[in-house]
C-alpha cells in the first residue's frame, strides 16, 4: 500500500530558530500534499495545500511567511516553521493524495511531528 | 452546519459490544466523506471513502453509511475488540484539490 514517511517525529528547538519537517511519498507520486496542525483535543486543522511545482495554497489565517511550504518533487514536500516561538509548539502532520488510489482508498498520512519550542 | 462535527467525543465499551458514532458535515457542495482510524503513535489509516447518497461500505466488522442530503454518516463496529481502540476521524471534502476538513474525532476504548 501507499506509504508516507514523515521526519522528524519529534523535535525540540530554541525560540527564534527554524525547523524543517519533511514528508516523502515512498511508493507513489504525490502531486498534492496537505499539511495539518493539531491542537490538543481538537481537529486536524488544514494549514495549506501543496502542489508539485507550484506555490502552496494557504488556508485563511495561516501565515505563509511563518510556515514555508515547498513541494519541489513528486515525492517530497517540506514545511519549514520559521523563527519559531513557543506558540508554534504543536503536532504537525502531512497527508498525500495518490491520484490513482485516493478515490477508493483515501489519502495517506505521515506519522506526524511533535514540535516543541522552548 | 459549517464544520464537520463528530459525536460522541469519547466512548468506552466492553469487548463484544457493538457501537456506532456519528459524523455531521455540510451538505452543500459535498464531494466525498472519508473515515480514518488513528491509533496512538501511528499514522491515520483510511477506512472508507464514500461519495454517493445512500452509500454503505463494509470492512470486516466495521461498516459505514452516508446521507448526503441531510449531511451525516454513521460508523458501526460490530463485536468490538480491544484492538479496535483508536480515534476515529471523519473528514468531508467539497472539491478543489479535494482538501479534507476533519472532525475532532471519536476516541473509542474497548475494555477486555
Amino acid at each position: 500500500g501507499a506509504v508516507v514517511s514523515q521526519h522528524p517525529s519529534r523535535v525540540i528547538c530554541k525560540s527564534g530558530t527554524s525547523v524543517k519537517i519533511e514528508c516523502r511519498s515512498l511508493d507513489f507520486q504525490a502531486t498534492t500534499m496537505f499539511w495539518y496542525r493539531q491542537f490538543p483535543k481538537k481537529s486536524l486543522m488544514l494549514m495549506a495545500t501543496s502542489n508539485e511545482g507550484s506555490k502552496a495554497t494557504y488556508e485563511q489565517g495561516v501565515e505563509k511567511d511563518k510556515f514555508l511550504i515547498n513541494h519541489a518533487s513528486l515525492t517530497l514536500s517540506t514545511l519549514t516553521v520559521t523563527s519559531a516561538h513557543p506558540e508554534d509548539s504543536s503536532f504537525y502532520i502531512c497527508s498525500a493524495r495518490d491520484v490513482v488510489r485516493s478515490s477508493n482508498y483515501g489519502y495517506t498520512f505521515g506519522s506526524g511531528t511533535r514540535l516543541t519550542v522552548v | 452546519i459549517l464544520n464537520v462535527e463528530q459525536s460522541p467525543q469519547s466512548l468506552h465499551v466492553q469487548e463484544g459490544d457493538s457501537t456506532n458514532f456519528t459524523c455531521s458535515f455540510p451538505s452543500s457542495n459535498f464531494y466525498a466523506l472519508h473515515w480514518y482510524r488513528w491509533e496512538t503513535a501511528k499514522s491515520p489509516e483510511a477506512l472508507f471513502v464514500m461519495t454517493l447518497n445512500g452509500d454503505e461500505k463494509k470492512k470486516g466488522r466495521i461498516s459505514a453509511t452516508l446521507n448526503t442530503k441531510e449531511g451525516y454518516s454513521y460508523l458501526y463496529i460490530k463485536g468490538s475488540q480491544p484492538e479496535d481502540s483508536a480515534t476515529y476521524l471523519c473528514a468531508s471534502s467539497t472539491g478543489g484539490y479535494n482538501k479534507l476538513i476533519f472532525g475532532a474525532g471519536t476516541r473509542l476504548a474497548v475494555h477486555p
